[in-house]
């Protein structure tokens, strides 16, 4: 069964600061992987998609890399701002039967502070 | 304005009783997604759906059931049989099925027991 691990549970950092959140999974047989941004309260959004076969994938001040083999994946965000703090869950995706699943991690609550 | 709605936003259960919770979509999504989250937790899979007239159970499907009338809806009903139903409920979809496509969430129901 996959488990998908994200660390650190919380990180608080100073406004204008690099960071990386990390997300690891036990069984590297994933399809894709998605990091999804989520607010208090409300519904997830989508940040970035990386396809098993890719390494990395950015989104303006987001890049997101993928190691297969290690069972690792990383968000990185630049210089980042008050704006950015929220809940950020990793999750993996498998496909099987003409089916599509996500395996999520429990998140990373950021707090960026100004 | 495309997009998924969810109702109520709050709901109330009280004990033996059965709820729905509403899903709605506009987006022409041939898949439909219910997760469950419940505090510092990730999301787990309830129930999906690939097309109209089926579904099929996901992780924590006991005490749960759905039904796939249409392509645009995919309402859940936690039945009394749920002991422990108190959590955020999210819906999602994508454009196609098996596709490993992203997610797009609708802003989730908070189902509180009475």
């Amino acid at each position: 069964k996959q488990e998908v691990t994200q660390i650190p549970a919380a990180l608080s950092v100073p406004e204008g600061e690099n960071l990386v959140l990390n997300c690891s999974f036990t069984d590297s047989a994933i399809y894709n992987l998605q990091w999804f941004r989520q607010d208090p309260g409300k519904g997830l959004t989508s940040l970035l998609l990386i396809q098993s076969s890719q390494r990395e994938q950015t989104s303006g001040r987001l890049n997101a890399s993928l190691d297969k083999s290690s069972g690792r994946s990383t968000l990185y965000i630049a210089a980042s701002q008050p704006g950015d703090s929220a809940t950020y869950l990793c999750a993996v995706g498998r496909r099987g039967a003409g089916s599509y699943q996500l395996t999520f991690g429990k998140g990373t609550k950021l707090s960026v502070i100004p | 304005d495309g997009g998924i709605t969810q109702s109520p936003k709050y709901l109330f259960r009280k004990e033996g009783q059965n709820v729905t919770l509403s899903c709605e979509q506009n987006l022409n999504h041939d898949a439909m997604y219910w997760y469950r989250q419940d505090p510092g937790q990730g999301l787990r899979l309830i129930y999906y759906s690939q097309i109209v007239n089926d579904f099929q159970k996901g992780d924590i499907a006991e005490g749960y059931s759905v039904s796939r009338e249409k392509k645009e809806s995919f309402p859940l009903t936690v039945t009394s049989a749920q002991k422990n139903p108190t959590a955020f409920y999210l819906c999602a979809s994508t454009p196609r099925q098996g596709a490993g496509e992203t997610q797009y969430f609708g802003p989730g129901t908070r189902l509180l027991v009475l």
